[in-house]
């Protein structure tokens, strides 16, 4: 089955600890993305990627950094920076650019990031 | 000025009824326009996609785009108690990779 995969389902971050969530995709997808969502407020954009070794930053960056060495992969690392952590973290790919259903996102089942 | 509105709700309807989820957003480049649905602790999933002025139906689902108003809304019929959950408004404009999402709106049907 095609699709997106996230680990863990659940992570728990101490203080001052860098932690990395897991995104892959076997959709053959070119383009990836990172959305931070907490209660009461909709999908906030953290970075994205177009194709490998390339990433843009999003509209809430900072305290986070991904990578994308291969098509399938693209982590996200919540740095100690990052003082509130605390969210449900969403990846999503989509096929690039282009007209037609190709532009729509699809999800993967995202991970819940508690601070102990 | 959000770029993406939708009332966060709830919105109360019966069951059998029809609900119209509204969406609204202000650049006026924006081409794509997608509803996803999103049930309590769990990921989004696309619903519709709608890029042309008109209505697309699918089911008993239609989208329903006006770019003159700037405004794209979502018609489910029959609702049914499954059918509850949070609707979200995403948008894309042209020549961007980025996708704006709205708050989005908490249906409730009531059996």
């Amino acid at each position: 089955d095609g699709g997106i995969t996230q680990s863990p389902k659940y992570l728990f971050r101490k203080e001052g600890q860098n932690v990395t969530l897991s995104c892959e995709q076997n959709l053959n997808h070119d383009a990836m993305y990172w959305y931070r969502q907490d209660p009461g407020q909709g999908l906030r954009l953290i970075y994205y990627s177009q194709i490998v070794n390339d990433f843009q930053k999003g509209d809430i960056a900072e305290g986070y950094s991904v990578s994308r060495e291969k098509k399938e992969s693209f982590p996200l690392t919540v740095t100690s920076a990052q003082k509130n952590p605390t969210a449900f973290y969403l990846c999503a790919s989509t096929d690039g650019v282009g007209s037609g259903s190709q532009e729509t996102q699809y999800f993967g089942p995202g991970t819940r990031l508690l601070v102990l | 000025q959000k770029e993406v509105e939708q009332n966060s709700g709830p919105l109360s309807v019966p069951e059998g009824a029809i609900a119209s989820l509204n969406c609204t957003y202000s650049d006026r480049g924006s081409q794509s326009f997608f509803w996803y649905r999103q049930y309590s602790g769990k990921s989004p999933e696309l619903i519709m996609f709608i890029y042309s002025n008109g209505d697309k139906e699918d089911g008993r689902f239609t989208a329903q785009l006006n770019k003159a108003s700037q405004y794209v809304s979502l018609l489910i019929r029959d609702s049914q108690p499954s059918d509850s959950a949070t609707y979200l408004c995403a948008v894309k404009v042209w020549g961007y990779q980025k996708v704006t999402f709205g708050i989005g709106t908490k249906l409730q049907v009531i059996p």
